[in-house]
């Protein structure tokens, strides 16, 4: 059966990064994309962007242009996530997904990252 | 990059039927067959409910079907059980800028 088995919380200071991991079993990892998404307290969803776990191509949404990588390790079928220069509107819970990219048909159970000071 | 725009809120009885409806623009629901739907319940992940403005994943209730006219899609939920209640959101390719965009959300309620 397909899984994404996310890190753990964090909490992180103001100005500094995190890196969130996705480990990915039960299907060929490089058949398929992983897209990030976030979703802040009580608020809804947002797209964050996309990673081709087959040729690592990428396409992130504009607001995080320059603050957001995105990056895989095919050898563990684990993708990844790093956010810089966090500020506290950056504090949400982040879900990785499997897409081509389009349809996410299969989530993360969600990693919760508090910025705060 | 703004998002799609949803209701707030939906309420039915059990046994009806509602329809959520989200609405863009040509750049993205009125442009493409890309239109995804996805059930938040409490504390979960989201889950995929329609793809490709209306097709169902495997184990997904015929209760749940998707349409699009013109720059509008709609999830129309059939059959209203309490297990329906949580959030629900669209989301659609957009051809420049973000490419991806979700509605707003929209909170269903079984009264």
């Amino acid at each position: 059966q397909v899984q994404l088995v996310q890190s753990g919380a964090e909490v992180k200071k103001p100005g500094a990064s995190v890196k969130v991991s996705c480990k990915a079993s039960g299907y060929t990892f490089t058949s398929y994309g992983i897209s990030w998404v976030r979703q802040a307290p009580g608020q809804g969803l947002e797209w964050m962007g996309w990673i081709s776990a087959y040729n690592g191509n990428t396409n992130y949404a504009q607001k995080l242009q320059g603050r957001v990588t995105m990056t895989t390790d095919t050898s563990t079928s684990t993708a990844y996530m790093e956010l810089r220069s966090l500020r506290s509107d950056d504090t949400a819970v982040y879900y990785c997904a499997r897409s081509e990219p389009g349809p996410l048909d299969y989530w993360g159970q969600g990693t919760l990252v508090t910025v705060s000071s | 990059q703004s998002a799609l725009t949803q209701p707030a809120s939906v309420s039915g009885s059990p046994g009806q039927s509602i329809a959520i409806s989200c609405t863009g623009t040509s750049s993205d629901i009125g442009g493409y067959n890309y239109v995804s739907w996805y059930q938040q319940l409490p504390g979960k992940a989201p889950k995929l409910m329609v793809y490709d403005v209306s097709n169902r994943p495997s184990g997904i209730s015929d209760r749940f079907s998707g349409s699009k006219s013109g720059n509008t899609a709609s999830l129309t939920i059939s059959g209203l059980q309490a297990e329906d209640e949580g959030d629900y959101y669209c989301t659609s390719f957009r051809s420049s800028g973000t490419r991806y965009v979700f509605g707003t959300g929209t909170t269903v309620t079984v009264l």
